[in-house]
């Protein structure tokens, strides 16, 4: 059964850090693209970036609205999804997915892990 | 970018035939998905590449369309099916999600 396990959300200031995690089972993690994309409370979706495949080099592309601030980054050997995001704003205010992609669609998506950036 | 547009919200009573459209700014051919979002939860895949039924989803969903107008029928409606129904291309780059239908069950 493929699993997606987002944590590390949280509260955090304006200008601060934060790193999420999201934890991949139940399938060949190498063998695909995964996407963080986030939602705004009653707003649609939004992709943020993402890594490609071991058969793509694990190279990854961003949204240019998060560019420069965000990271994105995989560990194979512990099946392990990353987003850094630095410099965080009060409009990254957001629920925050993993999901994995299958031919340019999201074909599972963790249960989310909300982000609340705010003073 | 390829803007979707959807309507706000539908109202409709069980066993119904519902439709959602999804048109596109531009053409993205084949390439539109459609998901289910039920209030706290994750999006969940009903519909890929305009027409194709995901594993395990009803057979009353169902998806037509190409080029810019698309289309998620759920014939008949249940109470179950109450959610927000979001559409995404991946035929442009970026890829972009619609502003999503609320449907509402009577």
């Amino acid at each position: 059964e493929v699993k997606l396990l987002e944590s590390g959300g949280g509260l955090v200031q304006p200008g601060g850090s934060m790193r999420l995690s999201c934890a991949a089972s139940g399938f060949t993690f190498t063998d695909f693209y995964m996407y963080w994309i986030r939602q705004p409370a009653g707003k649609a979706p939004e992709w943020l970036g993402f890594i490609r495949n071991k058969a793509n080099g694990y190279t990854t592309e961003y949204n240019p609205s998060v560019k420069g601030r965000f990271t994105i980054s995989r560990d194979n050997t512990q099946n392990m999804l990353y987003l850094q995001m630095n410099t965080l704003r009060a409009e990254d205010t957001a629920t925050y997915y993993c999901a994995r992609e299958v031919v340019t669609y999201f074909d599972y998506w963790g249960q989310g892990v909300m982000v609340s950036v705010s003073s | 970018d390829t803007v979707l547009t959807q309507s706000p919200a539908l109202a409709v009573s069980p066993g119904e035939r519902v439709t959602i459209s999804c048109r596109a700014s531009e053409s993205v051919s084949a390439l539109m998905h459609w998901y289910q979002q039920k209030p706290g939860q994750q999006p969940t895949l009903l519909i890929y590449l305009a027409s194709n039924l995901e594993s395990g989803v009803p057979a009353r969903f169902s998806g037509s369309g190409s080029g810019t107008d698309f289309t998620l029928t759920i014939d008949p409606v249940e109470a179950d099916d109450t959610a927000t129904y979001y559409c995404q291309q991946s035929w442009n780059d970026p890829l972009t999600f619609g502003s999503g239908t609320r449907l509402e069950i009577k």
